[in-house]
């Protein structure tokens, strides 16, 4: 079964920092990979996704993520962090036949300071 | 123009008693699902239907029973609610031949008190 593990539950940065969240999965194959972020009260919204070809994919808002298909991992990173940018982050993996639903990590709360 | 709609937005309830919550989406999505988010902001898939057809049904009890009278529709309806039911629903949908990711709705929050 696939599963995905996001190590850390909450992180804190300062504004202007770089940030990178960690995301590693477990399946049999290669998966489809998405990272989605949720606000303070709102819905899951689609940052980014990965099915194949360039392991390093652009998402919205300053965001990409690296896939390492060695590592088994999806972390995210953005290179400057705004206080806007508060907020959980979850990745989340499906199977590439799209018969299996989204599984998502437990996400990681990121707090973005002055 | 909201691609997938949730009513209510917030539902407050006593024990034992029964609520829906309704799941629209405007998208021409094929496939439609509820999710659960717990306190701790876990999200856990509870149903999927594809074109009216349950597809998945996850270890979720007796007295959630979801309906779908058209692929644009997805209810959900809780019998007996009781405490641990507290949560967020999020509605989804997606193609399930062209796996572009999920589109949520804006959750509903459900309190039993």
């Amino acid at each position: 079964a696939q599963s995905v593990t996001q190590p850390d539950i909450h992180i804190t940065v300062s504004e202007g920092a770089s940030l990178e969240l960690r995301c590693n999965y477990s399946y049999g194959a290669t998966p489809y990979l998405f990272w989605y972020v949720q606000y303070p009260g709102q819905h899951l919204q689609l940052l980014l996704k990965y099915f194949s070809g360039d392991p390093l994919v652009k998402g919205i808002k300053g965001f990409e993520a690296e896939f390492i298909k060695s590592k088994f991992s999806f972390n995210l990173r953005k290179p400057s962090v705004q206080w806007s940018d508060t907020a959980e982050y979850f990745c989340a993996v499906m199977s590439n036949s799209g018969n299996t639903p989204l599984v998502f990590g437990k996400g990681t709360r990121l707090s973005v300071i002055a | 123009d909201t691609a997938v709609s949730q009513t209510p937005k917030y539902l407050v309830t006593q024990m034992g008693n029964d609520k829906s919550i309704k799941c629209e989406q405007n998208l021409g999505h094929d496939t439609m699902y509820w999710y659960k988010q717990d306190s701790k902001k876990f999200l856990k898939i509870m149903f999927s239907y594809n074109n009216k057809e349950l597809i998945i049904n996850e270890t979720v009890p007796n007295r959630f029973s979801p309906k779908s009278p058209d692929k644009a529709h997805l209810n959900l309806h809780i019998n007996s609610l009781e405490l641990g039911d507290s949560a967020v629903y999020f509605c989804a949908s997606s193609l399930l031949t062209v796996s572009y990711g999920y589109t949520f709705g804006s959750g509903t929050r459900l309190t039993v008190v």
